[in-house]
């Protein structure tokens, strides 16, 4: 898999958007950009994930350059419950095997909302 | 549904005791996993199962086995603990490699 780098840290102000950035500069053709946090001491959770286009569920927006080196992932309006340490994951995805489906975890970047 | 559950939430253990940690999910789900986390890093996979009688070593399995008997259960069971096994645990489950849900976390001491 692909390895990303994060910012350590991020802090925003509560209500508005958070940017996360992820670079994935060795991404191949074939691997997806995976978003998810972990609360303190919580399991992770999924937010998001993308190829290349640009996509938005409920709880955030992931935006993929074109050349797909980096990745955004935006909370529009931050809130307090949003605080945890978020990790963004480049891998294969697809059935050829329980190994490809493995997540491997970075040390993410750390945001803080305040108030 | 109640999801990815996971007990015990803590235990502490004397070095060269054992103990199973048990896993449990009722989205019947295929893909099973456990990981730990050490303190300040992220999850490392210890173990995945992709269906019940199939399991898989991850990056660190050395210390630990699984089983998996049917589709809802997997328990990982340490053998002779260690202080380097302290760590959080994580079980998840996936359908398809897609997105994993993952359990509250078992937190291991070991003394």
């Amino acid at each position: 898999d692909a390895k990303t780098t994060q910012p350590p840290s991020m802090d925003c102000a509560e209500g508005r958007a958070a940017n996360l950035p992820c670079n994935h500069s060795t991404i191949s053709g074939n691997e997806y950009v995976y978003w998810y946090r972990q609360i303190h001491s919580q399991g992770p959770q999924y937010i998001i994930h993308g190829l290349k286009n640009n996509e938005t569920n409920e709880m955030a927006s992931l935006i993929i350059t074109e050349d797909r080196k980096s990745s955004t992932l935006i909370l529009p309006h931050a809130t307090l419950r949003d605080t945890a340490v978020y990790y963004c994951i480049v891998r294969v995805a697809g059935r050829s095997g329980g190994s490809n489906y493995k997540l491997t975890f970075g040390k993410g970047t750390l945001l803080t909302v305040n108030p | 549904n109640a999801g990815v559950t996971q007990t015990p939430k803590f235990r502490i253990l004397k070095i060269g005791q054992s103990m199973t940690l048990q896993c449990t999910q009722d989205m019947n789900h295929n893909y099973m996993y456990w990981y730990r986390q050490d303190p300040g890093m992220g999850l490392k996979l210890i173990y995945y199962s992709v269906g019940a009688g199939i399991t898989d070593k991850g990056e660190v399995p050395n210390g630990y086995n699984v089983s998996r008997s049917t589709t809802e259960d997997f328990p990982l069971r340490l053998e002779l603990a260690a202080p380097s096994q302290t760590s959080v645990y994580f079980c998840a489950s996936s359908y398809a490699g897609a997105e994993q849900f993952f359990g509250p976390g078992t937190r291991l001491t070991v003394l």
